[in-house]
This record gives structure tokens, C-alpha cells and sequence, in this order.
């Protein structure tokens, strides 16, 4: 089965450019999370989903990011303009809901590694 | 205080000991408590889960809960090289509506 599938895997943009990133959850899972993780502040909690319908979004640095999950098997990270301390490794994860004896587990995808120069 | 603290590290054992990871929370009504493991340059993936106070055990692998204090740790018996990586702590937070939240994480270091 495919896991987590995100794109691009690495992304190199100078500032002040757009930056989108795609996420697309395992087939089934109704939870999708966004995690930034840098060597600082270690893996952050964004924005997550249930049911395509966000949560959640008290983690989301400022206005320039913003995310969509349009139907369930897609969802997008997007960053205007961005900045150099946008540079990170951005993680999707899905999973299904914690409940009839699953145990919420998250899984992540590969990671989206952000260079803004 | 952070909703999830962890030791940076690293810490480093010798292979065949036992090696201690520790975690403390915040959220006292918290009740799903979750180990991963993350490689260098890889993503996170779970290692155990526990959600009840006492020991679970998993192979060489023993996560231990005590809600009172607040405190889950994770035991990995005969290290091996391979176990080197970063063990990340993760908290169900039920007073922030079930969000996941994770510790910095502990850098292992198991030398041959």
C-alpha cells in the first residue's frame, strides 16, 4: 500500500516567492496533520484536518501560510510570501480517527525539505 | 513550562546496555502517549504506543507511564548500533482537542 505521498521532496526558492506543497493522505485515513520540524524548535504542529474540515490551526506561524484540504485524498501547505526562516522540513501525516481499537497513529510522509534563500 | 519536555541528549550507551529515554507532559488529563523514532534525514515512525499506568513491552522494547507524575519513558534493552537515532516523544493533548504534540526529542548515540 502507498503511505503518505508529499511533493516536492526538496524545494529551493529565493524570498518573497510562493511556495505550495502537496500532501496526499493513505486511502481511508479522515486525519491529515501538518508538522514543521527544525533544529530549533524540533517538530511543530501547523494545522490538522478531520474530514477535510481543519481543526485546528492555532499553529500556523502568521498569515502567510495557509492550507486547504479540498477532498480527502489531497491537501496543500502554501507559504506567500516566504521567508528565510521558513526554512524547514515540512511533514504530512494521516491517520485514522482514535477510536474501535485504533490507536490514532500518525504516518508520515517522506517530508518536503524548504530552502528559501 | 513546554507541554512536552524531553532531554536533548545526546545520549550515548555502549552496545548490549540498556538505554533510558524519559519524557514528562503537562496535560494531566492526557491518555494516549506514543514513542517514535526518527533516523537522520527520514520521518518520524512509531515505535510504541501506551495509554494505561505500568510497563508495556515490545521486543526489546519497554514504554513505562506513570500519569500521576506525569512521566512516560521508554526502555530499549541491548542496544544496538542500528537504535541510534532520535526517539521523539508524542502526547495526545485532550485539552487542546485531541491535537498530537511532540517533544524535541532524544538523540541516541549506540556504540559498537
Amino acid at each position: 500500500d502507498a503511505g503518505v505521498i508529499q511533493s516536492p521532496r526538496h524545494e529551493v526558492t529565493e524570498m518573497g516567492q510562493e511556495v505550495t506543497l502537496r500532501c496526499k493522505p493513505i486511502s481511508g485515513h479522515n486525519s491529515l496533520f501538518w508538522y514543521r520540524q527544525t533544529m530549533m524548535r524540533g517538530l511543530e504542529l501547523l494545522i490538522y484536518f478531520n474530514n477535510n474540515v481543519p481543526i485546528d490551526d492555532s499553529g500556523m506561524p502568521e498569515d502567510r501560510f495557509s492550507a486547504k484540504m479540498p477532498n480527502a485524498s489531497f491537501s496543500t501547505l502554501k507559504i506567500q510570501p516566504s521567508e528565510p526562516r521558513d526554512s524547514a522540513v515540512y511533514f504530512c501525516a494521516s491517520s485514522l480517527p482514535f477510536a474501535g481499537g485504533n490507536t490514532g497513529e500518525l504516518f508520515f510522509g517522506e517530508g518536503s525539505r524548504l530552502t528559501v534563500l | 513550562q513546554k507541554e512536552v519536555e524531553q532531554n536533548s541528549g545526546p545520549l550515548s550507551v555502549p552496545e548490549g546496555a540498556i538505554a533510558s529515554l524519559n519524557c514528562t507532559y503537562s496535560d494531566r488529563v492526557s491518555q494516549s502517549f506514543f514513542w517514535y523514532r526518527q533516523y537522520s534525514g527520514k520521518s518520524p515512525e512509531l515505535i510504541m504506543s501506551i495509554y494505561s499506568n505500568g510497563d508495556k513491552e515490545d521486543g526489546r522494547f519497554t514504554a513505562q507511564l506513570n500519569k500521576a507524575s506525569q512521566y512516560v519513558s521508554l526502555l530499549i534493552r541491548d542496544s544496538q548500533p542500528s537504535d541510534s537515532a532520535t526517539y521523539l516523544c508524542a502526547v495526545k493533548m485532550y485539552n487542546q482537542g485531541g491535537k498530537l504534540i511532540f517533544g524535541q526529542g532524544t538523540e541516541l548515540s549506540v556504540k559498537p
